[in-house]
C-alpha cells in the first residue's frame, strides 16, 4: 500500500527565502504525482504534474522534481511571497493493477511572513 | 476561467438522514471524482467516474455512497445513512484526462 509523507509539517520563514518542500513515497510504481496548494478552508489547486518518466516540472517560480527510483518528490519555490502562504500537498497515482487511485500526503504548512 | 463549482458550501444533517451532495465539473471534462477531508486529517480518494460508471473506488466508498450523473452537468454524491465519521470537507474534482485534475471548494458536511 502506497504512503506518502511530506516533511516538514509546517515551515515559517521570511519573505524572500528560497524554500524546499519535500514528498516521499513508498511504492516506486508511480503513474504520476501531483502538487497542489490548498488554502484555509478551500478546495486544491493544481500546481504541477510530474509524469512517472519525468524528472522535473516548473512553472514560474515552481519547481517539482521526481526521482523515482529513491521515491522522492521536491517542490522548490523561488523568492517566496507571503501569497504564498498555504498548505502544499503532495499527491501520488500509483500504477498497480490496473488501478490509480491517489494517495495524498499530510501537507506542509507554510507560512511567509513580510 | 471555467471552474468546478459544489453546493451546497455548508450541509448540517442529523445522524441517519440522506444528504446529496452536488457538484457541476467543468464542461468538456469526461473524468469526474468525489475526496473526503476529515478536519485535520488527509484527503481521502472516494470514487471516480468516467463514462457513466463508476471506474475506481476506494475502501471508503461504502455501500452507504452513491455517485450519479443525472444530467449533462451535474455529478453527485450520496450519503443514504449518514454517521458521525461522514462529518468532513467533501470534495469533487474534474479532469479532461486522467491526468490534472482541477477542485471545487468543497462542502462541509457536518452530522449531528
Amino acid at each position: 500500500k502506497q504512503e506518502v509523507t511530506q516533511i516538514p509539517a509546517a515551515l515559517s520563514v521570511p519573505e524572500g527565502e528560497n524554500l524546499v518542500l519535500n514528498c516521499s513515497f513508498t511504492d516506486s510504481a508511480i503513474y504520476n504525482l501531483q502538487w497542489f496548494r490548498q488554502d484555509p478552508g478551500k478546495g486544491l489547486t493544481s500546481l504541477l504534474l510530474i509524469q512517472s518518466s519525468q524528472r522535473e516540472q516548473t512553472s514560474g517560480r515552481l519547481n517539482a522534481s521526481l526521482d523515482k527510483s529513491s521515491g522522492r518528490s521536491t517542490l522548490y519555490i523561488a523568492a517566496s511571497q507571503p501569497g504564498d502562504s498555504a498548505t502544499y500537498l503532495c499527491a501520488v497515482r500509483t500504477a498497480s493493477g490496473g488501478s490509480y487511485i491517489p494517495t495524498f500526503g499530510r501537507g506542509t504548512s507554510l507560512i511567509v511572513h513580510p | 476561467e471555467p471552474e468546478v463549482t459544489q453546493t451546497p458550501s455548508h450541509q448540517v444533517t442529523q445522524m441517519g438522514q440522506e444528504v446529496i451532495l452536488r457538484c457541476v465539473p467543468i464542461s468538456n471534462h469526461l473524468y469526474f471524482y468525489w475526496y473526503r477531508q476529515i478536519l485535520g486529517q488527509k484527503v481521502e480518494f472516494l470514487v471516480s467516474f468516467y463514462n457513466n460508471e463508476i471506474s475506481e473506488k476506494s475502501e471508503i466508498f461504502d455501500d452507504q455512497f452513491s455517485v450519479e450523473r443525472p444530467d449533462g452537468s451535474n455529478f453527485t454524491l450520496k450519503i443514504r445513512s449518514t454517521k458521525l465519521e461522514d462529518s468532513a470537507m467533501y470534495f469533487c474534482a474534474s479532469s479532461d484526462t486522467q491526468e490534472t485534475q482541477y477542485f471545487g471548494p468543497g462542502t462541509r458536511l457536518l452530522v449531528l
